[in-house]
C-alpha cells in the first residue's frame, strides 16, 4: 500500500505561473523526498528534507514539511515546459529498517 | 544520467515463466533497493539490500527475490510470473549508513510484460 498521498493528481499551468502540490502520510518518518518522473522513465531526485526541518529551497524549488499535519508541499516557481513531469513525494520510515513508501503522484502539465 | 544501469531495457515473458533482472549501482553505493511500478502508479517499495544483506521488504510475495553482490549490483528474480506482474522495475542505489535514509538514485527501469 502506498503511504503518501499527492494533491491534485493532475494539474495544469502556464508557463512562468508557480505550481504547487501537496503530500500527506500517515506514519512517523525519518524524511521525507521529492521526485520526478518523466514519461514511465527513471526517477530523478528534487529534494530532501529531514523530520526536524520545516521549509527547505532548492533553486525554483521549496518544499515545506509539517509534521504535526503529515504534510508535504512542494513549490515550482516561474514553471517552464520542462517541468511537465510526475511529482512523487517519498517517506522514510522511522521502523528500524528503510522503507521508501512513495504517493501516488501529481502528473503536472506545464503549457507553453 | 544517475550512473544507474538497468538490463534488460525491455522484456517479454510467458505467465508461470522466471525473470532475473539487473542492476548497476552508482559508484560508491552501498544500498539498493528495488520497486514495481505499475502504469499510472507510484513505485511500490520490493525490497531493499545494505552490504549484501536485506534490509526491508514490502508487501510481496516470497517469489520475488533479490541479491546484491560484493561489488554493489544487484538483481531481481520473480519466479512463476503472473499477468499481474507486468511492470517497470526500478532500481535505486544509494549511500546510505545506518540511521539514515538518503536521497536514492534511479536506473531507467526495466519494462517487463507478461502474457
Amino acid at each position: 500500500s502506498q503511504q503518501g498521498e499527492e494533491d491534485p493528481q493532475a494539474l495544469s499551468i502556464q508557463e512562468g505561473e508557480n505550481a504547487t502540490m501537496n503530500c500527506s502520510y500517515k506514519t512517523s518518518i525519518n524524511n521525507l523526498q521529492w521526485y520526478r518522473q518523466n514519461s514511465g522513465r527513471g526517477l530523478v531526485h528534487l529534494i530532501l528534507i529531514r523530520s526536524n526541518e520545516r521549509e527547505k529551497h532548492s533553486g525554483r524549488l521549496r518544499v515545506t514539511l509539517d509534521t504535526s499535519k503529515k504534510s508535504s508541499s512542494l513549490l515550482i516557481t516561474a514553471s517552464r515546459a520542462a517541468d511537465t513531469a510526475s511529482y512523487f513525494c517519498a517517506t522514510v520510515s522511522t521502523s528500524g529498517t528503510y522503507k521508501y513508501i512513495f504517493g501516488t503522484g501529481t502528473r503536472l502539465k506545464v503549457l507553453a | 544520467e544517475t550512473g544507474v544501469t538497468q538490463s534488460p531495457t525491455h522484456l517479454i515473458k510467458t505467465r508461470g515463466q522466471q525473470v532475473t533482472l539487473r542492476c548497476s549501482s552508482q559508484s560508491g553505493h552501498n544500498t539498493v533497493s528495488w520497486y514495481q511500478q505499475a502504469l499510472g502508479q507510484g513505485p511500490q517499495f520490493i525490497f531493499q539490500y545494505y552490504r549484501e544483506e536485506e534490509n526491508g521488504r514490502g508487501n510481496f510475495p516470497p517469489r520475488f527475490s533479490g541479491l546484491q553482490f560484493p561489488n554493489y549490483s544487484s538483481e531481481l528474480n520473480v519466479n512463476a510470473l503472473e499477468l499481474d506482474d507486468s511492470a517497470l522495475y526500478l532500481c535505486a542505489s544509494s549511500a546510505a549508513t545506518a540511521g539514515q535514509g538518503y536521497e536514492q538514485y534511479f536506473g531507467p527501469g526495466t519494462r517487463l510484460t507478461v502474457t
